[in-house]
């Protein structure tokens, strides 16, 4: 079975400061990692994924993402938010051998100016 | 442009008629699916298909039917039989091998008035 957790519905930062939105997963066997953005009224666009290899991936418009096995997480992060950073991020895990990912809830940055 | 493309953008449905969402991808994926999202609910798996003239229920099929008569196309109709049917109702594609990316298209609005 796998799981992912977002445990933050809304993350509220300040223009120029770093973000962190996090998420937790649980799976059975390796998991593949990823993260989506997603604009109002708009489709999931993708971030960055782990696989496998370095724990630190870095993705696209700036924002990393950290792999820890013993924690079982992967946290987005960003060194310094933009205002249009604002948005709805998910994160989803996917079990190896599986088609189908599970996505979190979803969690809503919003970055002030 | 390669990506998937899912219309109409917006669709208005009478109680007691079905509908058809278009999904249609040039990128090759063997392997599509239909979520649908509603507010603080994240993402519900309703459909997949690995493979051309396959597919499985989700999580949430029921009301649903899809065909996949076409490597590229992935339609999804939603029947009269799907008590609340208003949402936002996402199309993604992958290669279909465990850990490849998931792509979405830009969602389609079904209102029921």
């Amino acid at each position: 079975a796998q799981s992912v957790a977002q445990p933050e519905d809304q993350v509220n930062v300040a223009e120029g400061n770093p973000l962190t939105v996090k998420c937790t997963y649980s799976v059975s066997g390796n998991p593949y990692l990823f993260w989506y953005v997603q604009y109002p009224n708009r489709g999931l666009q993708f971030l960055l994924k782990y696989i496998t290899g370095d724990n630190l991936v870095k993705g696209s418009y700036g924002f990393e993402a950290e792999f820890n096995k013993s924690q079982t997480s992967f946290h987005l992060k960003k060194p310094s938010a933009l205002v249009s950073d604002s948005a709805l991020y998910f994160c989803a895990v996917r079990d190896v051998g599986s088609y189908i990912p599970t996505f979190g809830r979803g969690t809503s940055l919003i970055v002030h100016p | 442009d390669g990506g998937i493309t899912q219309s109409p953008k917006y669709l208005f449905r009478k109680e007691g008629q079905n509908v058809t969402l278009s999904c249609e991808q040039n990128l090759n994926h063997d392997a599509m699916y239909w979520y649908r999202q509603d507010p603080g609910q994240g993402l519900r798996l309703i459909y997949y298909s690995q493979i051309v003239n396959d597919f499985q229920k989700g999580d949430i099929a029921e009301g649903y039917s899809v065909s996949r008569e076409k490597k590229e196309s992935f339609p999804l109709t939603v029947t009269s039989a799907q008590k609340n049917p208003t949402a936002f109702y996402l199309c993604a594609s992958s290669a279909g091998v465990s850990g490849n990316t998931i792509y979405f298209g830009e969602g389609s609005w079904l209102t029921v008035v």
